[in-house]
């Protein structure tokens, strides 16, 4: 899978929307984008994905720029919960291959009071 | 309810004793698969399977065994404990489609410390 850069960390305050940032440049036509968080003491958990559309689901807004180069996950009216380190991963998709992803340090969203 | 249990949630190991993390999952999912995640870094895939009885080399397989004794059930197996294992291990299971859609549900993790 290529490689993913993100911030080291990112600070916000509950009720605001956040836009945590994913550079993919090297991205291959075929990989989609995945995100997932993990707070303390816990497994990461998945939050969205996507391939060239934007997506979104009751977690987040997916925004995937057109070339494709760079996401967005967009979390809107954040609370203390969504304090987490959040992965932004590539992924080739092939059928009956499982899903072995490799998750890098990710981008720690710290939430504020 | 969690569908993928891991224990012990913590556990203390000698250098050069044997450990045995376990995991066991009700998705009833074919894939089945052990990662590693040392302090402030990501998590790296050690071994997993996508079948009862047999198990594959992630990327950092070196010192690990695993054992799949059902679809249910999935243990990392460290022989000769060594001070370099002390991380936070995690279990995870997917369905094994391989579709886009398909996802990690992960555990609770396990705290190994080496002394």
């Amino acid at each position: 899978d290529a490689k993913t850069t993100q911030p080291d960390s990112m600070e916000s305050t509950e009720g605001e929307t956040v836009h945590l940032p994913c550079s993919h440049a090297t991205i291959s036509g075929n990989e989609y984008i995945y995100w997932y968080r993990q707070v303390p003491l816990q497994g990461p958990e998945y939050v969205t994905h996507g391939l060239q559309q934007n997506t979104t689901n009751s977690m987040a807004f997916l925004a995937i720029a057109s070339d494709r180069k760079s996401s967005t996950l967009i979390l809107t009216h954040v609370s203390l919960r969504d304090a987490a380190v959040y992965h932004c991963i590539l992924r080739v998709v092939q059928q009956g291959t499982g899903s072995k992803l490799s998750f890098g340090k990710g981008a720690k969203l710290t939430v504020s009071p | 309810e969690a569908a993928v249990t891991q224990s012990p949630r913590s556990k203390v190991a000698v250098t050069g004793g044997k450990v045995t993390l376990s995991c066991h999952q009700t998705n009833n999912h074919d894939y089945m698969y052990w990662y590693r995640q040392d302090t402030g870094h990501g998590l790296r895939l050690i071994h997993y399977s996508y079948v009862a009885d047999s198990t594959e080399k992630g990327d950092i397989p070196d010192g690990y065994k695993a054992s799949r004794p059902s679809q249910e059930n999935f243990s990392l197996i460290l022989e000769l404990a060594s001070l370099s294992q002390t991380a936070v291990y995690f279990c995870a299971s997917s369905d094994g489609t391989g579709g886009c859609a398909e996802t990690l549900y992960f555990g609770s993790g396990t705290r190994l410390t080496v002394l």
